[in-house]
Order: structure tokens, then sequence, then C-alpha cells
């Protein structure tokens, strides 16, 4: 099946830097891969998802990139701010699978 | 807004009763649910797959018979936990996929619910 990695687990940074999480998985066939916040107590909360037609998708302040070939996705945020505070996790999910696998996650933390 | 959405979002129960924790989706039609457990501090674990209209499929190592889920309707999945131990105190998650022609939805999409805490004393 497949497995899904994720890194770094904890990432600190100063409000207004960028952050960058990255994950790789195990499956060729995975074809989606989302991207979910999720704040102390609540659901986790898509922030942005892309498709393997595609290598980069941004949505304003948050960019996902993905190379096939490698295996790899990356979730970038820029000019940070506190309310970025949370845990990310990325998942990856193919045609044949029924469910997302899922990152261990990372606690981001926005220092002001 | 929410498109899935559980219900209770919190609940304290006694140790030996049961208690029952709803899904729903809001603006679509689900033909599968999907039923989470998420200890402090860790990822998410699925427990079960809900399926409409037939049983639920459920994970290596989750008991059927402790973690009932009724799919009965398109837009109603329910986790009730029989018998609950202080052990089964845990934040419990639904998910849902809109189906692929669902607009403004697209295909693999799944959204989550807010989350119960259900805690068992």
């Amino acid at each position: 099946g497949e497995n899904v990695e994720q890194h770094p687990s904890t990432l600190s940074v100063q409000e207004g830097d960028s952050a960058v999480i990255k994950c790789t998985y195990s499956d060729s066939a995975s074809n989606y891969f989302p991207w979910y916040k999720q704040e102390l107590g609540k659901g986790p909360q898509l922030i942005i998802d892309i498709r393997s037609n595609v290598g980069e998708k941004k949505d304003q302040r948050i960019a996902v990139t993905l190379n096939k070939t490698a295996k790899h996705f990356s979730l970038h945020i820029t000019e940070t701010q506190p309310e970025d505070s949370a845990v990310y996790f990325c998942a990856a999910h193919s045609g044949s699978a029924r469910q997302l696998t899922f990152g261990s996650g990372t606690q981001l933390t926005v220092l002001p | 807004g929410a498109v899935v959405s559980q219900h209770p979002s919190w609940v304290i129960c006694k140790s030996g009763t049961s208690v029952k924790i709803e899904c729903r989706s809001l603006d679509f039609q689900a033909t599968t649910m999907f039923w989470y457990r998420q200890f402090p501090k860790q990822s998410l674990m699925l427990m079960a797959t809900s399926n409409e209209g037939s049983k639920a499929t459920y994970e290596q190592g989750v008991e059927k018979d402790k973690f009932l889920i009724n799919h009965a309707s398109l837009t109603l999945s329910t986790l009730t936990v029989t018998s609950a131990h202080p052990e089964d105190s845990s934040f419990y998650i639904c998910s849902a996929r809109p189906p692929g022609q669902s607009f403004p939805y697209s295909g693999n999409t799944i959204y989550f619910g807010e989350g119960s805490w259900l805690t068992v004393v």
C-alpha cells in the first residue's frame, strides 16, 4: 500500500518568513495530493491540493509543488503570519485506493 | 463554510455506556464516508469506511462490535462507541467525498468534519 513520509515534524519560523514542508510517497499510482491544516481541537481543513497532471499550484500565499518522477510534493507558505501556526498534514490518494494516506504531520509555529 | 458537520463536538460519558456521533454531508450526497481516530500529537488513523446501504469496512485492529457504524442515508453516517471505556477517549473525525460530478466539488477532494471529542470517565 501507499506510504507517505512528511518532514519536518516541527518547524518554527519568524513572522514574514517562508515555510516549506516536504512529503514523499511510495505508490506511483497516486494521483491526488491534498494538504490539510489542523488547528488545535478542530478537524483538518483542506487548504490546497494538486493532481498528478499538474506540477505546481498556487493560491495566494500558499503553493504546492509536485515532482512525480521523484515522488515528492511540497507545501510552501510565504509571508507567514501567526495565524498560520497549526499542524499541517500531507496526504496521497490513488484512483484504486478508497481512502487517503496521511503523513505524520508538521507542527508549524510562526513566531511574532 | 463547512461541508461536513459532526455532532456533538464534544461529549463526556460514563464508563460502560454507549455514545453516538453523527456525521453529515451538508451540500452533497456521500455514498462513502470515513471515520478516523486521532490521539494527541498524532496523525489521523482510519478506523472504517462507511458505505451507504451496506456494511462498513473496518481497518485491521478495529473492533467492529465496539465501534458500530451505520450509514443510513446519503447524507448521514453515525459512529456508536459501545460499552465505552476510558481508553476510548479520543478525538473522532469523519470525512466525506462528493461524487465526481457534484459541482462545485471536484473528484477526489475529501472534506473533514470538525471532529468530536469523546471523554469517558
